[in-house]
């Protein structure tokens, strides 16, 4: 096991296209979390799953935005309809059950979002 | 709501030279707080965390309730040590247990 994985790592796409992103967690990872960061910013959280359970989601995350972890694996997101706004490095991250091991989240290289 | 403050963006030291990264949170309860670093081209990393007392790569940070203060500092800063420090707190529980909150980052450039 590497670490955690995403893809793509670059993607670009239209203003109203749809565009969507994997990530692979560390195997033995219960949860995963999805970050956004923008030029400028620490990475914001979006949400996050414990196993195949969606536990929170942000405020940050429209409607337009849908999470998914169908067998407590792998992990996509996806953006429908893009807005310019939706720009930036999207970001996975992985953690056991948090309280063990000293809850240490590992991230993948991010998937970098631009919409022209 | 959490938030984290980290008040430089930019930070310049020499080799050398001691280094301080400071950070301030919001948080009432009982946080935990951590420092991840950033390496160019490399990934988003744990450097070190606030319950485990640990001093890493000679960095170490010191919880200070009353000043709702965990400043990352070093004595002798190394050119290795450039990257980008961000400040991160985490809820200590309920729902939101272990969704993180980060700071906005500082940039340490440590010249030779």
């Amino acid at each position: 096991d590497t670490g955690v994985s995403q893809d793509p790592r670059h993607k670009i796409t239209k203003r109203g296209q749809n565009v969507t992103f994997r990530c692979d967690p560390i195997s033995e990872h219960n949860r995963l979390y999805w970050y956004r960061q923008t030029l400028g910013q620490g990475p914001e959280f979006l949400t996050y799953f414990q196993n195949e359970a969606q536990l929170e989601k942000s405020r940050l995350l429209s409607d337009r935005f849908s999470a998914e972890r169908p067998k407590g694996s792998f992990s996509t997101l996806e953006i429908q309809r893009t807005e310019q706004g939706d720009s930036a490095m999207y970001l996975c991250a992985s953690s056991l059950i948090w309280g063990q091991r000293g809850n240490e989240q590992f991230f993948g290289p991010g998937t970098r979002l631009t919409v022209l | 709501a959490q938030r984290v403050t980290q008040p430089e963006k930019l930070l310049s030291v020499f080799k050398g030279a001691p280094v301080e990264l400071k950070c301030n949170y919001s948080y009432s309860g009982s946080p935990e707080l951590f420092w991840y670093v950033q390496y160019s081209r490399q990934r988003l990393q744990l450097l070190l965390r606030h319950i485990s007392r640990e001093s890493i790569k000679g960095f170490t940070a010191d919880l200070n309730k009353g000043e709702t203060s965990f400043h990352l500092k070093k004595p002798f800063a190394q050119e290795e040590d450039s990257a980008m420090y961000y400040c991160v707190e985490s809820n200590a529980g309920g729902t939101s247990y272990g969704k993180l909150t980060f700071g906005q980052g500082t940039i340490l450039t440590v010249h030779p």
